[in-house]
């Protein structure tokens, strides 16, 4: 199967500060994911990006499929964008996608 | 609301015994999702299903049994042969066509006493 690489694997920031975590994946992937599980363990989907840039408020991600990677930009941080940060994709007709180890990120206030 | 129901949020287990974890979505998805996350760790695959009468095993599916008799329905058993399901557990939906994008439901904590 594939490997997905998240980095960094923890992030500490203050609230306000701006910040970039990435993903790479040992083979091309379709359906590629971005979910922010919360402190009480609900996943939340934040984008559905195989491929490009898309934004939502001070959320925005961009997938280079050509280059394997996806990176999730979070602007002027929040307490309450603390969690961990996943990524998932799979190949080819795989229904089974493949997650990375997580982002875990703290923002204080 | 549509979504994904997994009930109950907290589960205790004794020794020796079968639990049984619900998951019910409303999304009309043909494929769902059994995942286990222990403290600190990612998703790890338990069993999978695309379709109704159908699944499959996935990464860790020694001590767990499921079944998929209702599309909207895929129940999980923690068995008695589970000898560390102290965990989180999470089901997933998915959808499928133009867009294949996967939804999670809130989770169930299962400790044993």
């Amino acid at each position: 199967g594939i490997q997905v690489e998240q980095s960094p694997p923890d992030l500490i920031l203050q609230e306000g500060a701006n910040s970039t975590l990435r993903c790479n994946f040992s083979d091309s992937v379709n359906n590629l994911q971005w979910f922010h599980q919360n402190p009480w363990g609900q996943l939340i989907n934040l984008f559905y990006i195989p491929s490009g840039t898309k934004q939502n408020g001070r959320l925005s991600a961009t997938t280079v499929a050509t280059e394997r990677y996806s990176l999730l930009y979070i602007s002027s941080s929040q307490t309450t964008d603390s969690g961990v940060y996943f990524c998932a994709g799979n190949t080819g007709g795989s229904y089974i996608p493949t997650f990375g180890r997580g982002t875990s990120l703290i923002v204080h206030p | 609301d549509g979504g994904i129901t997994q009930s109950p949020k907290y589960l205790f287990r004794k020794e020796g015994q079968n639990v049984t974890l619900s998951c019910e979505q409303n999304l009309n998805h043909d494929a769902m999702y059994w995942y286990r996350q222990d403290p600190g760790q990612g998703l790890r695959l338990i069993y999978y299903s695309q379709i109704v009468n159908d699944f499959q095993k996935g990464d860790i599916a020694e001590g767990y049994s499921v079944s998929r008799e209702k599309k909207e329905s895929f129940p999980l058993t923690v068995t008695s042969a589970q000898k560390n399901p102290t965990a989180f557990y999470l089901c997933a939906s998915r959808s499928t066509g133009r867009r294949d994008i996967q939804y999670f439901g809130a989770g169930t904590r299962l400790s044993v006493l």
